[in-house]
C-alpha cells in the first residue's frame, strides 16, 4: 500500500520557468512533510519541510504548499535552474504521533532544459 | 553544518565475507537511521536508533546487524549477504526522533 504517491515519474521544464512537483498521501495521521533532492549515487539532500499547521512554507526559490483536505502537497521551484535537474522525493511522517519513520514517495525526475 | 559522513563510499564483498559500514555525525543529533535504496526506488527504512537505543527494526534479516557505539556513530555489520542485498545504503540523523532527517552520501554495496 503506497501511502505517499508521486504520480509523475518525470517532468521537463524550460530553464527560468516554474517547476511544480506534486505529491499525494493517504494517511491522515501524517503531520509533517519534507522534500528531498537526490543526484545519482548520492544521498538525498533536504530541501524544505512543512508541518500540518501551515499551508505554505517558502525558502528562497522553493515553496511547498499543503492542502490537507485534498491530502496533497506540491513543491514549486522558481526560477528553475539547470542544477535543479535531479530526482525529487516527497516524504511524510507522523512525529507528533510518536512515529519517527518517514514514508517516501517514488520520486519525480526533474530535467531542466537550458 | 548538516553533514553526515559514511565510509566506505563503495564496497564489494562476497557472500561469505563480513564487513561493516560506518556512519558519523557531529551535529549533536540523538536519532540515527539506516536506509536501503535500490535503483529507481525510494529509500526503505531499516533501523532507527533513538538516544543510542534501537527503537525501530523494520523486520530486517539478521545478516544485517546495527550497532550504535555512541551518540555520534552508527555501524551496520554485514555477514553472509545475498546478491539481492546489493544497493545504496544510506545513513541519516535527526536532532531527535521528531526532527528533519539529514542524509549521508551513502555506501554503494555490491554483493558477488
Amino acid at each position: 500500500d503506497q501511502q505517499v504517491k508521486q504520480n509523475s515519474p518525470s517532468l521537463s521544464v524550460q530553464e527560468g520557468r516554474i517547476s511544480i512537483l506534486n505529491c499525494d498521501y493517504t494517511n491522515s495521521m501524517f503531520d509533517y512533510f519534507l522534500w528531498y533532492k537526490k543526484y545519482p549515487a548520492e544521498g538525498p539532500t533536504f530541501l524544505i519541510s512543512i508541518s500540518s499547521i501551515k499551508d505554505k512554507n517558502e525558502d528562497g526559490r522553493f515553496t511547498v504548499f499543503l492542502n490537507k483536505s485534498a491530502k496533497h502537497l506540491s513543491l514549486h521551484i522558481v526560477p528553475s535552474q539547470p542544477g535543479d535537474s535531479a530526482v525529487y522525493f516527497c516524504a511524510a511522517g507522523a512525529p507528533n504521533f510518536g512515529n519517527e519513520k518517514l514514508t517516501f514517495g517514488t520520486g519525480t525526475r526533474l530535467t531542466i532544459i537550458p | 553544518d548538516t553533514e553526515v559522513t559514511q565510509t566506505p563510499k563503495h564496497l564489494v564483498m562476497g557472500m561469505t565475507n563480513k564487513k561493516s559500514l560506518k556512519c558519523e555525525q557531529h551535529m549533536g543529533h540523538r536519532a540515527m537511521y539506516w536506509y536501503k535504496q535500490k535503483a529507481k526506488k525510494p529509500p526503505e527504512l531499516m533501523f532507527v536508533y533513538s538516544y543510542e537505543k534501537l527503537s525501530i527494526n523494520e523486520s530486517v534479516p539478521s545478516r544485517f546487524s546495527p550497532e550504535c557505539p555512541n551518540s555520534s556513530l552508527l555501524n551496520l555489520h554485514l555477514h553472509a549477504l545475498q546478491p539481492e542485498d546489493s544497493a545504496l545504503y544510506l545513513c541519516a540523523s535527526s536532532q531527535d526522533n521528531r526532527g528533519t532527517q539529514y542524509f549521508g552520501p551513502g555506501t554503494r554495496l555490491t554483493v558477488l
